[in-house]
């Protein structure tokens, strides 16, 4: 079943404990993409990547980092996390086809940094 | 540049009623227009696009949108809402700049009355 996976759903830390949000996907898409849902603000994005090795910044990417050493993972690094960091993670994908290549979605990662 | 505006970001109504929420996109060329659905505890997956040719777009579970070129719109209609239809929608566009990333909205949450 084609389908990109995100582990934890659920992730409870303390202020500044780094963590790994992991991301994998099987359809060999070579875009993945970070995002961040928060209420009234809907979908921003963190990191994107266009391929293995090459990564961006997004809208709001401070506080973040992204590695894609192979295709089908891209894992989303908080290396210090704050309470503002505190929000609903999601990690997409879309092969490169064209502009109307839709985007397949993770279920998401709840994070909650006390 | 490219930019989406949802109108309202609650819209409720009762079962059986018309479901209609409103997108107007901006973009510096011709777009490519996304509706995302999103249920409770999920991600986001794709319930229509639009390319390019028929202006009416049917997707997935009843619902359907039109692009309209001179209205800079492209609304989601369904004709009689169900329960099951309570999620949170998102319209995206992507093309601006030759750019694949998409641009979202900031969502309409609908609600379902029996």
């Amino acid at each position: 079943e084609a389908q990109v996976t995100q582990n934890p759903r659920y992730l409870i830390t303390v202020t500044g404990k780094k963590l790994t949000v992991t991301c994998s996907q099987n359809m060999n898409h070579e875009y993945m993409s970070w995002y961040r849902q928060d209420p009234g603000l809907g979908l921003r994005q963190i990191y994107y990547s266009m391929n293995v090795e090459v990564t961006d910044k997004g809208d709001v990417p401070e506080g973040y980092k992204v590695s894609r050493k192979e295709k089908r993972n891209f894992p989303l690094i908080l290396e210090s996390p704050s309470p503002n960091q505190t929000s609903l993670y999601f990690c997409a994908s879309s092969s490169l086809t064209g502009n109307n290549s839709p985007l397949h979605f993770g279920n998401g990662t709840r994070l909650t940094v006390t | 540049a490219q930019s989406v505006t949802q109108l309202g970001s609650h819209v409720s109504v009762s079962e059986g009623a018309l479901v209609l929420l409103r997108c107007n996109y901006s973009s510096s060329v011709p777009p490519y227009l996304f509706w995302y659905v999103q249920y409770p505890n999920q991600g986001l997956q794709l319930l229509l696009k639009y390319t390019t040719g028929a202006t009416l777009v049917k997707g997935i579970n009843g619902f359907e949108a039109e692009f309209k070129k001179s209205e800079t719109s492209f609304h989601l209609t369904k004709p009689s809402a169900h329960m099951s239809d309570a999620a949170e929608y998102f319209c995206a566009v992507s093309g601006s700049g030759g750019s694949y990333i998409p641009t979202f909205g900031r969502g309409t949450s609908l609600i379902v009355h029996p």
